[in-house]
């Protein structure tokens, strides 16, 4: 089951921030929300995640609104090679088993020039 | 270096012939994952392992098989009776299920002839 909705394009020029938004209506109190992204043709890299508060890291921040049902992922100075597809997953605390990542078709993130 | 990874990067094999796609992993991971990707779509989860000696059957488990003899290694076989094979297949590990961050190869595409 979809548990997230994203965009699925979006276009950001080169040296600016990027936002990519991502709906999470139905997550619950134990369940992170996941970002990762996917150049083409190779593995998933993971990006970052959090469960309310907002979080930075050195590839991005993560900003999760009071709610948690929705969270914007932000690339603070987009280059060429942030083109890619990102992915933003809701996973549980508890789960053991599968499904504990979903990842869905993401919304494929253009720099451009 | 520490990492995943899967080989060959690209395989072909004769529609009817199993096939098995490595994946290694030196991180000390206790769980491994197996996703299929198709063209324009996320991933789906195949197999998933959380410790040795046990794995666990994800979405779409149907004409694959697994093996967890190593913690290293959970080598990935695609049988004749997989109908749609020809996929980019991708493993990952992480210290354990549930929420911690998956770590990914940089994937196998399996074309059948």
């Amino acid at each position: 089951d979809a548990k997230t909705t994203q965009p699925p394009s979006m276009d950001c020029a080169e040296g600016r921030a990027a936002n990519l938004p991502c709906n999470h209506s139905t997550i619950s109190g134990n369940e992170y929300v996941y970002w990762y992204r996917q150049i083409h043709s190779q593995g998933p890299q993971y990006i970052i995640h959090g469960l309310k508060n907002n979080e930075t890291n050195e590839m991005a921040s993560l900003i999760i609104t009071e709610d948690r049902k929705s969270s914007t992922l932000i690339l603070p100075h987009a280059t060429l090679r942030d083109t890619a597809v990102y992915y933003c997953i809701v996973t549980s605390i508890y789960q053991t088993g599968a499904n504990n990542l979903f990842f869905g078709t993401g919304t494929r993130l253009t720099v451009i020039p | 270096d520490g990492g995943i990874t899967q080989s060959p990067k690209y395989l072909f094999r004769k529609e009817g012939q199993n096939v098995t796609l490595s994946c290694e992993q030196n991180l000390n991971h206790d769980a491994m994952y197996w996703y299929r990707q198709d063209p324009g779509q996320g991933l789906r989860l195949i197999y998933y392992s959380q410790i040795v000696n046990d794995f666990q059957k994800g979405d779409i488990a149907e004409g694959y098989s697994v093996s967890r003899e190593k913690k290293e290694s959970f080598p990935l076989t695609v049988t004749s009776a997989q109908k749609n094979p020809t996929a980019f297949y991708l493993c990952a590990s992480s210290p354990r299920t549930g929420t911690d961050t998956q770590y990914f190869g940089p994937g196998t595409r399996l074309t059948v002839l």
